[in-house]
């Protein structure tokens, strides 16, 4: 089956820690997202990427890095930066072409500060 | 800039009464308006899209919305609830006609159903 697989499902951040998400999609979109969502506030946009080994900054980039060395793969690695990490993380994916491409997404990574 | 207003963060209807989850829009430009679901500790899943075509748009479940320009609004309805439909629900708009497509959500409106 097709789809937007992100892992781990839980994780868990020590203090000065940097830890990375996954993402990986077997649906050969060229566009993949990262979102990040706290209670109230919606989804807002992280960091974004059209092509391969590009990318853009979103809305709340800052203390968050992101790759894109494969098509299907595009981790987000939270750093040590980032103050207030804990919150649900989500990876979409859309093809490109013509506008109101739908965005998929995965089933989200729980990240959590000890 | 684009932004989006769910009116409502938490709405609360009987089974089988109408459900009403209100959302309005600003864009400078022809807007993609887009209405997703999420079940608890799961990713969105899409219910609806508004791409210009027509005004008034049928998505899964008996869920439909109608596009009001005038209004700037993009509210979405089923005519009767079922326990099922207890979700969260976010509005989205997006104006990039093609290649990656920023989405502007909402702060999302959660619905619960009484039996």
């Amino acid at each position: 089956d097709g789809g937007i697989t992100q892992s781990p499902k839980y994780l868990f951040r020590k203090e000065g820690q940097n830890v990375t998400l996954s993402c990986e999609q077997n649906l050969n979109h060229d566009a993949m997202y990262w979102y990040r969502q706290d209670p109230g506030q919606g989804l807002r946009l992280i960091y974004y990427s059209q092509i391969v080994n590009d990318f853009q900054k979103g809305d709340i980039a800052e203390g968050y890095s992101v790759s894109r060395e494969k098509k299907e793969s595009f981790p987000l690695t939270v750093t040590s930066a980032q103050k207030n990490p804990t919150a649900f993380y989500l990876c979409a994916s859309t093809p490109f072409g013509a506008g109101g491409n739908i965005q998929y997404f995965g089933a989200g990574t729980r990240l959590s500060v000890l | 800039a684009q932004s989006v207003t769910q009116l409502g963060s938490h709405v609360s209807v009987s089974e089988g009464a109408l459900v009403l989850l209100r959302c309005n829009y600003s864009s400078s430009v022809p807007p993609y308006l887009f209405w997703y679901v999420q079940y608890p500790n799961q990713g969105l899943q899409l219910l609806l899209k508004y791409t210009s075509a027509a005004t008034l748009v049928k998505g899964i479940n008996g869920f439909e919305a109608e596009f009001k320009k005038s209004e700037t609004s993009f509210h979405l309805t089923k005519p009767s609830a079922h326990m099922s439909d207890a979700a969260e629900y976010f509005c989205a708009v997006s104006d990039q006609g093609g290649g990656a497509q920023k989405l502007v959500f909402g702060q999302g409106t959660r619905l619960t159903i009484n039996p």
